[in-house]
Order: structure tokens, then sequence, then C-alpha cells
């Protein structure tokens, strides 16, 4: 079946530093990938997407790059701030599968420090 | 952003009780979703409803019940829990239930149940 595997947290970072979040799937076919983020206290918000392989999604210095050759799609930023401590959840659908049936990874806490 | 909005926001309950959560979408979508999160778990789909009829139910127990009356709102009644249906049940919608549409989600209702 399909499956989402993402690093686990929490994830403890000062502020300007390098962030990467790891994610890996498992998927028959070709599945559509996104980053979800969840700030404390409210529902999850999609981050950025990508719909085929080599498509980098992007979204406030936020980037992920869907690698079929890796089944990945890691999230990367640059420089962080205190304001991106959230959980960030990585999610597929299946382009085969009828309606919006998102797959999603277990999450992992960010924790960024001033 | 209050484009998904939930209530109640906390909800406490015993296991003989009976109760309701609520979901309304001021976004004109027509496809809404529930989805369970637990702790250290990954976010679960329980159902989905496209223009008002259910096409998802992912084998979720009789003692959820949802409730679609129009595309904007959705309902969750339930009755008999357990304490191992305390978790976060975060309502979404997306314009349609096509595969790569984006899902809107609201902020949850946290629910105990004792």
């Amino acid at each position: 079946g399909n499956s989402v595997t993402q690093m686990e947290g929490p994830v403890t970072l000062s502020e300007e530093a390098f962030l990467t979040i790891n994610c890996t799937y498992t998927a028959t076919g070709y599945p559509s990938l996104f980053w979800y983020v969840q700030y404390p206290g409210e529902g999850l918000q999609l981050l950025l997407k990508a719909t085929k392989a080599d498509d980098k999604g992007s979204n406030k210095g936020f980037e992920a790059t869907y690698r079929k050759e890796t089944t990945s799609f890691h999230l990367e930023k640059g420089s962080v701030q205190v304001s991106d401590s959230a959980v960030y959840f990585c999610a597929l659908i299946k382009t085969t599968d009828s309606w919006g049936k998102l797959q999603f990874g277990a999450g992992t806490q960010v924790v960024v420090t001033p | 952003e209050t484009g998904v909005t939930q209530t109640p926001r906390h909800l406490v309950m015993g296991m003989t009780n009976k109760k309701s959560l609520k979901c309304e979408q001021h976004l004109g979508h027509n496809a809404m979703y529930w989805y369970k999160q637990s702790a250290k778990k990954p976010l679960e789909l329980m159902f989905v409803y496209n223009f008002k009829e259910q096409t998802e139910n992912n084998s979720v127990p009789s003692r959820f019940s949802p409730e679609c009356p129009n595309s904007s709102h959705l309902f969750l009644h339930l009755h008999t829990l357990q304490p191992e249906d305390s978790a976060l049940y975060l309502c979404a919608s997306s314009p349609n239930s096509e595969v790569t549409d984006t899902q809107y989600f609201g902020p949850g209702t946290r629910l105990t149940v004792l």
C-alpha cells in the first residue's frame, strides 16, 4: 500500500539556521506530493505541492523537489525564523485514486529558538 | 483564515454521551472531509463527501456517524465512544474531490473521552 515516512522530531534549530525535513514515500504509479504545516492551535495549511517528477514546489522560502528516482520529497529552507516553529506533514495522493484521499506522514515538529 | 470553521473547539464527553461536531466552510467548495489526528499517529482520513454524497468511509466504526446536509456543512455525530477515540478531529474542504485539489483545513475539535 501507499505510505509516507518522514523524520521524527522534534527538530530544534536556531534562528537563521538551515532546515531540512526528510520525506520518502512508497506508492504505485505517480502520486502528487504535498507539504502541509500546522501552527500551534490551528488546522493544517498547504505549504507547497508538486504533481510530477522533477517538479519543485516553493512557498514562503520553503522548497521541495519531487525525486522519483529516490522516491523523496525533502523540505528545505535556507534561513528559518521563530515563526516557522510548527509541525510539518508530508503527504501524497495517488493520481489513480478517486477522491482526495490524502495520505499523511506522522509529522515533524520544528522548534526554532531566537 | 476563517474559510473552514469548526465547533466546538474542545469537547469532553463520557462514554455514554451523545455529541456532535460541526464543520462549516465559507469557500463555496463541493467536497468535505473528516480526519482524525491522534498522538503519535499520522492523520487518518475518516469520511469524504462530494456534493453531499458520501464517497468514502475509511472503515470507521459505526459509533461515528457523519452527516452532510448541504455542501457547506458537515457534522460528525458521536455516541458510545471509547477513550481511545480521544483525538483532534479535523474537517477539510476542497473545490471538488479531484485528486490534486488543495484541501483547506479547519482548526479542529479537541475531543477527550473519559
